[in-house]
């Protein structure tokens, strides 16, 4: 089945700096790539999403890249600030939507002020 | 804001006995879903359910696993007879389709389920 790997576990960035987290899938007939936040207390929420015919999508401080050679994709964040502080997850489905997702193991994102 | 509502936020259960989880989807949503995710570990699909079926499950949606939409607004996760390896948070979450345009899987805030 499908795995998903995500990197770093763990990253601190100063408020104003980049963050990217990477992530790594096995099975190439995965077409449908979300990225969910998780703030304390709460379930996941969608950030942004691409699919297997698009090379990047952006939203304000948000992108995500996806190479499907390499099967990987990556989440940038620009401009970071304290509330961008949470766990991210990746994610990964065969189903073209959040069905049967496979999820990588998140990453703790901390935006120092 | 619509949002998916769980309950309880936590529960703990004795060994061998039976839980039911509830969620109550977004209302004009089809598809509804459950994960879990053990502490330490990855988030996991349990199933998806669709037009009173289920339309996928995992290896870990076994016999012990049931769901059910019982009265149009709910969408219980039944746990026959629970395990201590049961202990996870459970997470429904439900999408208005599955479509371009509709993929977008809305989640609830988890209900710990912790097995003693």
């Amino acid at each position: 089945g499908e795995n998903v790997e995500q990197h770093p576990s763990t990253l601190s960035v100063q408020e104003g700096d980049s963050a990217v987290i990477k992530c790594t899938y096995s099975d190439s007939a995965s077409n449908y790539f979300p990225w969910y936040k998780q703030e304390l207390g709460k379930g996941p929420q969608l950030i942004i999403d691409i699919r297997s015919n698009v090379g990047e999508k952006k939203d304000q401080r948000i992108a995500v890249t996806l190479n499907k050679t390499a099967k990987h994709f990556s989440l940038h964040i620009t401009e970071t600030q304290p509330e961008d502080s949470a766990v991210y997850f990746c994610a990964a489905s065969k189903k073209g939507s959040a069905r049967q997702l496979t999820f990588g193991s998140g990453t703790q994102l901390t935006v120092l002020p | 804001e619509p949002e998916v509502t769980q309950t309880p936020s936590h529960q703990v259960t004795q060994m061998g006995q039976e839980v039911i989880l509830r969620c109550v989807p977004i209302s004009n949503h089809l598809y509804f879903y459950w994960y879990r995710q053990i502490l330490g570990q990855k988030v996991e699909f349990l199933v998806s359910f669709y037009n009173n079926e289920i339309s996928e499950k995992s290896e870990i949606f076994d016999d012990q696993f049931s769901v059910e939409r019982p009265d149009g607004s709910n969408f219980t996760l039944k746990i026959r007879s629970t395990k201590l390896e049961d202990s996870a948070m459970y997470f429904c979450a439900s999408s208005e389709g599955v479509g371009r345009g509709y993929t977008e899987a809305f989640f609830g805030q988890g209900t710990r389920l912790t097995v003693v």
